[in-house]
């Protein structure tokens, strides 16, 4: 069985700071997908940044980046000098195309930028 | 267009009512999901379809009951539906076997 977890329920960071999200998860397989989910107070999910397992660099999407440990089955967000628009829950996902393509989704992170 | 809408965008329905959530997607993807989520939580899977087929049905009750017309429709059927069961739906897609999901704005439904 594959679970995530995300051991974080709130934080808060300084605008133009940053901040660091973390998650575990815990799978037996091999092929499979991580993924960094926002969702603002406007409920729309947006995909942040994607991982495949397969890589060992980092994935980077501007402000945003990871820190794949894959021996440790670690996938945690960096946001580099947060703004206001970053205000959201941010779920971890996990999936493995064997499993066919069913998400699990971590329990959440409700960042907070403060100005 | 890389877009999954979802209409109606809010929802009031009583216990007694029928009603249908609509998703639509022209990226070409073959697999769907309908998501339920309470506020402040993940989304749990409801359904999915792979090839307009029904793939996963995570023990949903009847009265919600999925239909897959074509590769780019998805709906939900409700009916007699109970309080507990108002949240936000979401619609999803994906490539089949690929990787991440496209979701839409959601439904809000309020079952009074």
């Amino acid at each position: 069985a594959q679970t995530v977890t995300q051991s974080q329920p709130e934080m808060s960071v300084q605008e133009a700071e940053t901040v660091t999200l973390s998650c575990t998860y815990d799978t037996s397989e091999n092929n499979y997908y991580l993924f960094w989910y926002k969702q603002p107070p406007s409920r729309q999910m947006i995909l942040v940044i994607r991982q495949e397992a397969y890589k060992q660099q980092n994935a980077t999407e501007n402000r945003f980046s990871v820190n794949f440990q894959k021996a440790a089955k670690s996938f945690s967000l960096k946001i580099s000098d947060s703004q206001l628009g970053d205000t959201a829950m941010y779920f971890c996902a996990f999936m493995t195309p064997d499993t066919g393509n069913q998400f699990y989704f971590g329990t959440g992170t409700s960042l907070t930028v403060i100005p | 267009d890389t877009e999954v809408t979802q209409t109606p965008k809010h929802l009031v329905m009583g216990m007694t009512n029928k009603k249908s959530l609509k998703c639509e997607q022209h990226m070409g993807h073959r697999a769907m999901y309908w998501y339920k989520q309470k506020a402040k939580k993940p989304p749990e899977l409801m359904f999915v379809y792979s090839y307009e087929k029904l793939s996963i049905n995570e023990s949903v009750p009847s009265r919600f009951s999925p239909e897959c017309p074509n590769s780019s429709l998805l709906n939900l059927h409700l009916h007699a539906l109970q309080p507990e069961d108002s949240a936000l739906y979401l619609c999803a897609s994906s490539h089949y076997r690929g990787n991440e999901q496209f979701f839409g704005p959601g439904t809000r439904l309020t079952v009074l």
